[in-house]
């Protein structure tokens, strides 16, 4: 069964702490691995993806670390901002573009 | 370029009814993805479309039927509506071979069934 288990359900962060998320994945067929970010009556949005050929990925304040051999990743926020509040979710799929399997998503208060 | 553009933004129907959302693709895009997402939870893929044909489904009864258009714009169908199909739907663009960027999501519909 294809599933991706997201942990934890919720978290909070002082401003300029780091928040981590962790996703766990089954299905070896999984290839691209993305983190959505969503406010409040808006749709998710892209933030960061990742392909297994790599460990690690950053952009900006956003990293995510791979681990194929576990079929593990996470998501670290460095510098954890106010305005980074907002659910998060983890997904994967065969390729950019197929059916993407989320996450059960992590609710971020990030406290000022 | 525009991006994902869903309608109505929310909507009320009663159960047993039939309902009709509508999505507009991002320019560009040629595939469309449906999803719904219950409260609190993640999205559950329903499914896409591709050169206006079907491809591939999710764990959804044949009641949520979905249509593409040559210009790519998508409507999703859902009849005899159950309570339990309360949820936000969202519409996802995204290109069918090559994208490195996955999907655009639109804002979504949010419906009600009373």
């Amino acid at each position: 069964q294809q599933q991706v288990k997201q942990s934890p359900q919720s978290l909070i962060v002082q401003k300029g702490g780091i928040s981590i998320i962790n996703c766990a994945y089954e299905n070896t067929a999984f290839d691209y691995f993305p983190w959505y970010q969503q406010f409040p009556g808006k749709g998710p949005a892209l933030l960061i993806a990742i392909r297994p050929d790599v460990s690690e990925k950053k952009e900006g304040r956003f990293t995510i670390s791979f681990n194929k051999s576990a079929k593990q990743f996470s998501l670290h926020i460095m510098d954890s901002q106010p305005g980074d509040s907002a659910t998060y979710f983890c997904a994967a799929s065969p390729w950019a573009g197929n059916m993407l399997t989320f996450g059960g998503g992590t609710r971020l208060m990030v406290k000022p | 370029e525009t991006g994902v553009t869903q309608s109505p933004t929310h909507l009320i129907k009663t159960r047993g009814q039939q309902v009709t959302l509508r999505c507009s693709s991002q320019s560009g895009h040629n595939t469309v993805s449906w999803y719904q997402q219950a409260l609190g939870q993640g999205p559950q893929f329903i499914f896409q479309y591709y050169r206006e044909e079907e491809n591939g489904r999710g764990n959804f009864p044949p009641r949520f039927s979905g249509l593409q258009f040559p210009n790519y714009s998508s409507e999703l169908n859902v009849n005899a509506l159950e309570l339990d199909d309360s949820a936000l739907y969202l519409c996802a663009s995204s290109l069918r071979q090559g994208s490195r960027d996955g999907y655009t999501f639109g804002s979504g519909t949010r419906l009600t069934v009373v």
